[in-house]
């Protein structure tokens, strides 16, 4: 089955920075790639996805990026505010299941 | 409108106890699935309706697991013979279609004492 990787597993930004998350996936069949964010207690919620007919996509201060070739793909976050402080979980399906990997607390430092 | 709903929210159950977990997907939504958070993880995959059909259920830890989805609305996620390692956050989301966007409900924390 599809097997995602994460990295780091913990990233701290100074505000106004910018954050960058790293993920590898194993399925090369997998085609539908979403983020999700989760605050604690909380449940996930989408913040952007990609799938592989698309190298890039951007919404507002969000971007992601996958590179097919070498089964990974990436967030950016630009100028991060403190509410960005959350979990981030990355995702890949290429058969109707999500496989999630294990997220990356961010923490934004004012 | 309303989004995915979930009760209960907290469940304390006794281990060897049967549990029920309800899931309420968005109205119109056709595909729903089921995953299990355990604390610092991401959520893992246990299975997945389309309507009423189950489609995968290769996650179910083990036998003790069984969901169903009987008029293709509402699920519910029966664990038996509850057990210690069963403790999590069981998350529900539904989608318009399959592989497009999964909205999650809140979750059920489980607790097995």
């Amino acid at each position: 089955g599809e097997n995602v990787e994460q990295h780091p597993s913990t990233l701290s930004v100074q505000e106004g920075d910018s954050a960058v998350i790293k993920c590898t996936y194993s399925d090369s069949a997998s085609n539908y790639f979403p983020w999700y964010k989760q605050e604690l207690g909380k449940r996930p919620q989408l913040i952007i996805d990609i799938r592989s007919n698309v190298g890039e996509k951007k919404d507002q201060r969000i971007a992601v990026t996958l590179n097919k070739t070498a089964k990974h793909f990436s967030l950016h976050i630009t100028e991060t505010q403190p509410e960005d402080s959350a979990v981030y979980f990355c995702a890949a399906s290429g058969n109707n299941r999500l496989a999630f990997g294990k997220g990356n607390q961010v923490v934004v430092i004012p | 409108g309303a989004g995915v709903s979930q009760s209960p929210r907290y469940k304390v159950a006794k281990r060897g106890q049967d549990v029920a977990l309800r899931c309420d997907p968005i109205s119109g939504h056709v595909s729903l699935f089921w995953y299990q958070q355990a604390l610092g993880q991401g959520p893992e995959f246990l299975t997945y309706f389309q309507n009423e059909a189950q489609l995968d259920k290769s996650g179910l830890p083990s036998d003790r697991f069984f969901a169903e989805r009987p008029e293709g609305s509402v699920s519910t996620l029966k664990i038996q013979r509850t057990q210690q390692e069963d403790s999590a956050v069981y998350l529900c989301a539904s989608s318009l279609e399959l592989n497009h966007e999964q909205f999650f409900g809140p979750g059920t924390r489980l607790t097995v004492l």
